[in-house]
């Protein structure tokens, strides 16, 4: 059973255009979300996290949101670059035996076209 | 940088050959994790560590084993390899802190193919 889904395999913006991507979860006891980028033939890199007592993180033009109501987070990127082309990977995070661990979704692969 | 490194970056070998990559930090990262990602899986919980010889089995862990020794160092074996382990394993370290988070910082990663 996954308990993070990014259901968009894909999107493609415009430069300078917003780039919007989406992720759903279903574990209650999940206490941060994060988000991760990663490049080809390169390890995941941390982009953006947000407490799940929060609503709203935002780190330049990075911004997260979550909706506890809904289970549902997005990241927001304003205004896209052709840089930011790359997988991203919504992941939560939860305690369990006293150590801490990363549920990942599948990835959702951004291409900023200019 | 966060000072990890994983070796080799890249092994092709055949089925029933044992394999051990390693993950080597230099950071003093209490916690050290590996993955392997697929396509359509994203990234997945092979083993994990929470100190020298102190680990625990994440959601796919059949037919891998894992050992920690020295903190600097988690190496993740194949027993015998098999063409359901081809992947690309990354290595990822990092450190709790209380009342807080501080994220995982992740390996180059190892790309596998087991023939």
């Amino acid at each position: 059973d996954q308990q993070v889904k990014q259901n968009s395999p894909s999107l493609s913006v415009q430069e300078g255009r917003i780039s919007i991507l989406n992720c759903d979860y279903t574990n209650s006891m999940f206490d941060y979300f994060l988000w991760y980028k990663k490049y080809p033939a390169e390890g995941p890199t941390f982009l953006i996290s947000i407490s799940s007592i929060k609503d709203k993180n935002e780190d330049g033009r990075f911004t997260v949101f979550l909706n506890k109501s809904a289970k549902h987070l997005s990241l927001h990127i304003v205004p896209s670059q052709p840089g930011d082309s790359a997988v991203y990977f919504c992941a939560a995070k939860f305690n369990q035996g006293g150590s801490e661990k990363l549920v990942f979704g599948k990835g959702t692969k951004l291409t900023v076209n200019p | 940088d966060a000072g990890i490194t994983q070796s080799p970056r890249h092994k092709v070998t055949e089925t029933g050959t044992p394999v051990t990559l390693r993950c080597h930090q230099t950071e003093n990262h209490r916690y050290m994790y590996w993955y392997r990602q697929d396509p359509g899986h994203g990234l997945r919980l092979i083993h994990y560590s929470y100190g020298v010889k102190d680990t625990d089995k994440g959601e796919v862990s059949d037919g891998y084993s894992v050992s920690r020794s020295k903190t600097e160092d988690f190496l993740l074996t194949l027993e015998s390899a098999t063409s359901s382990q081809t992947s690309v394993y990354f290595c990822a370290i990092s450190t709790p802190l209380a009342g807080g988070f501080n994220e995982q910082f992740f390996g180059p990663g190892t790309r596998l193919t087991v023939l």
